[in-house]
């Protein structure tokens, strides 16, 4: 079975610094990989996803993701962080089962920001 | 487009009773999930529908979890008895139907907590 594993419970960072939020995941082959974000109270809301192609993927609110097989990793980043990005980050992996396609969440990353 | 609906918003039952959990997900949508998120982790698939058919319901209790999407539109999630364990927000998501990297909508979800 397919896992995703986000090493980080949390992370603080200054606002105005730089991100990147470490996911790791075990598959055979291509994944599907997803990152979600997650606001107090809210559902989670997709920030971007990688399938094919290109392996560096933008996403919204400046955020972006690469795709590296060799490490069997999919981090994302992002050059300058906001107040408003203080929320908890989700990596996520699609398996293909018997019956369909399943998304397979990681633990979840918290993010601080300070001022 | 509106977005996944749920109710209620939050529910506070003691243990034993049961509850019972609503959602109505975006129009179109072939697919809906049910997902059990527990404090500080990542959310935990339940059930996933195509239509009205269930496709994976293996993390389901069916012990004393159930649920059913009549007319392949809105859903309902019951627990029947509660247990402690059983505190977490519940998710409803929805996507189309797709080759596996079609993103899911969430809904707000239902905080429940049992005393």
């Amino acid at each position: 079975a397919q896992s995703v594993t986000q090493p980080d419970i949390h992370i603080t960072v200054s606002e105005g610094a730089s991100l990147e939020l470490r996911c790791n995941y075990s598959y055979g082959a291509t994944p599907y990989l997803f990152w979600y974000v997650q606001s107090p109270g809210q559902g989670l809301q997709l920030l971007l996803k990688y399938f094919s192609g290109d392996t560096l993927v933008q996403g919204i609110k400046g955020f972006e993701a690469e795709f590296k097989r060799s490490q069997s990793s999919f981090n994302l980043r992002k050059p300058s962080v906001h107040w408003s990005d203080a929320a908890e980050y989700f990596c996520a992996v699609v398996q293909d089962d018997t019956g369909g396609f399943k998304t397979i969440f990681g633990a979840g990353t918290r993010l601080f920001v300070k001022a | 487009e509106a977005g996944v609906a749920q109710s209620p918003r939050y529910k506070i039952i003691e243990k034993r009773q049961s509850v019972a959990f609503w959602c109505n997900p975006i129009s179109g949508h072939a697919t809906l999930y049910w997902y059990q998120q527990i404090l500080g982790q990542g959310p935990k698939l339940l059930i996933q529908f195509q239509n009205n058919g269930v496709v994976d319901d293996s993390q389901l209790p069916k012990d004393r979890f159930s649920a059913e999407r009549l007319k392949g539109v809105d859903s309902t999630l019951k627990i029947q008895p509660a247990k402690l364990e059983d505190s977490a927000v519940y998710l409803c998501a929805s996507s189309r139907p797709g080759a596996g990297n079609e993103k899911l909508f969430f809904g707000s979800g239902t905080q429940l907590s049992v005393l």
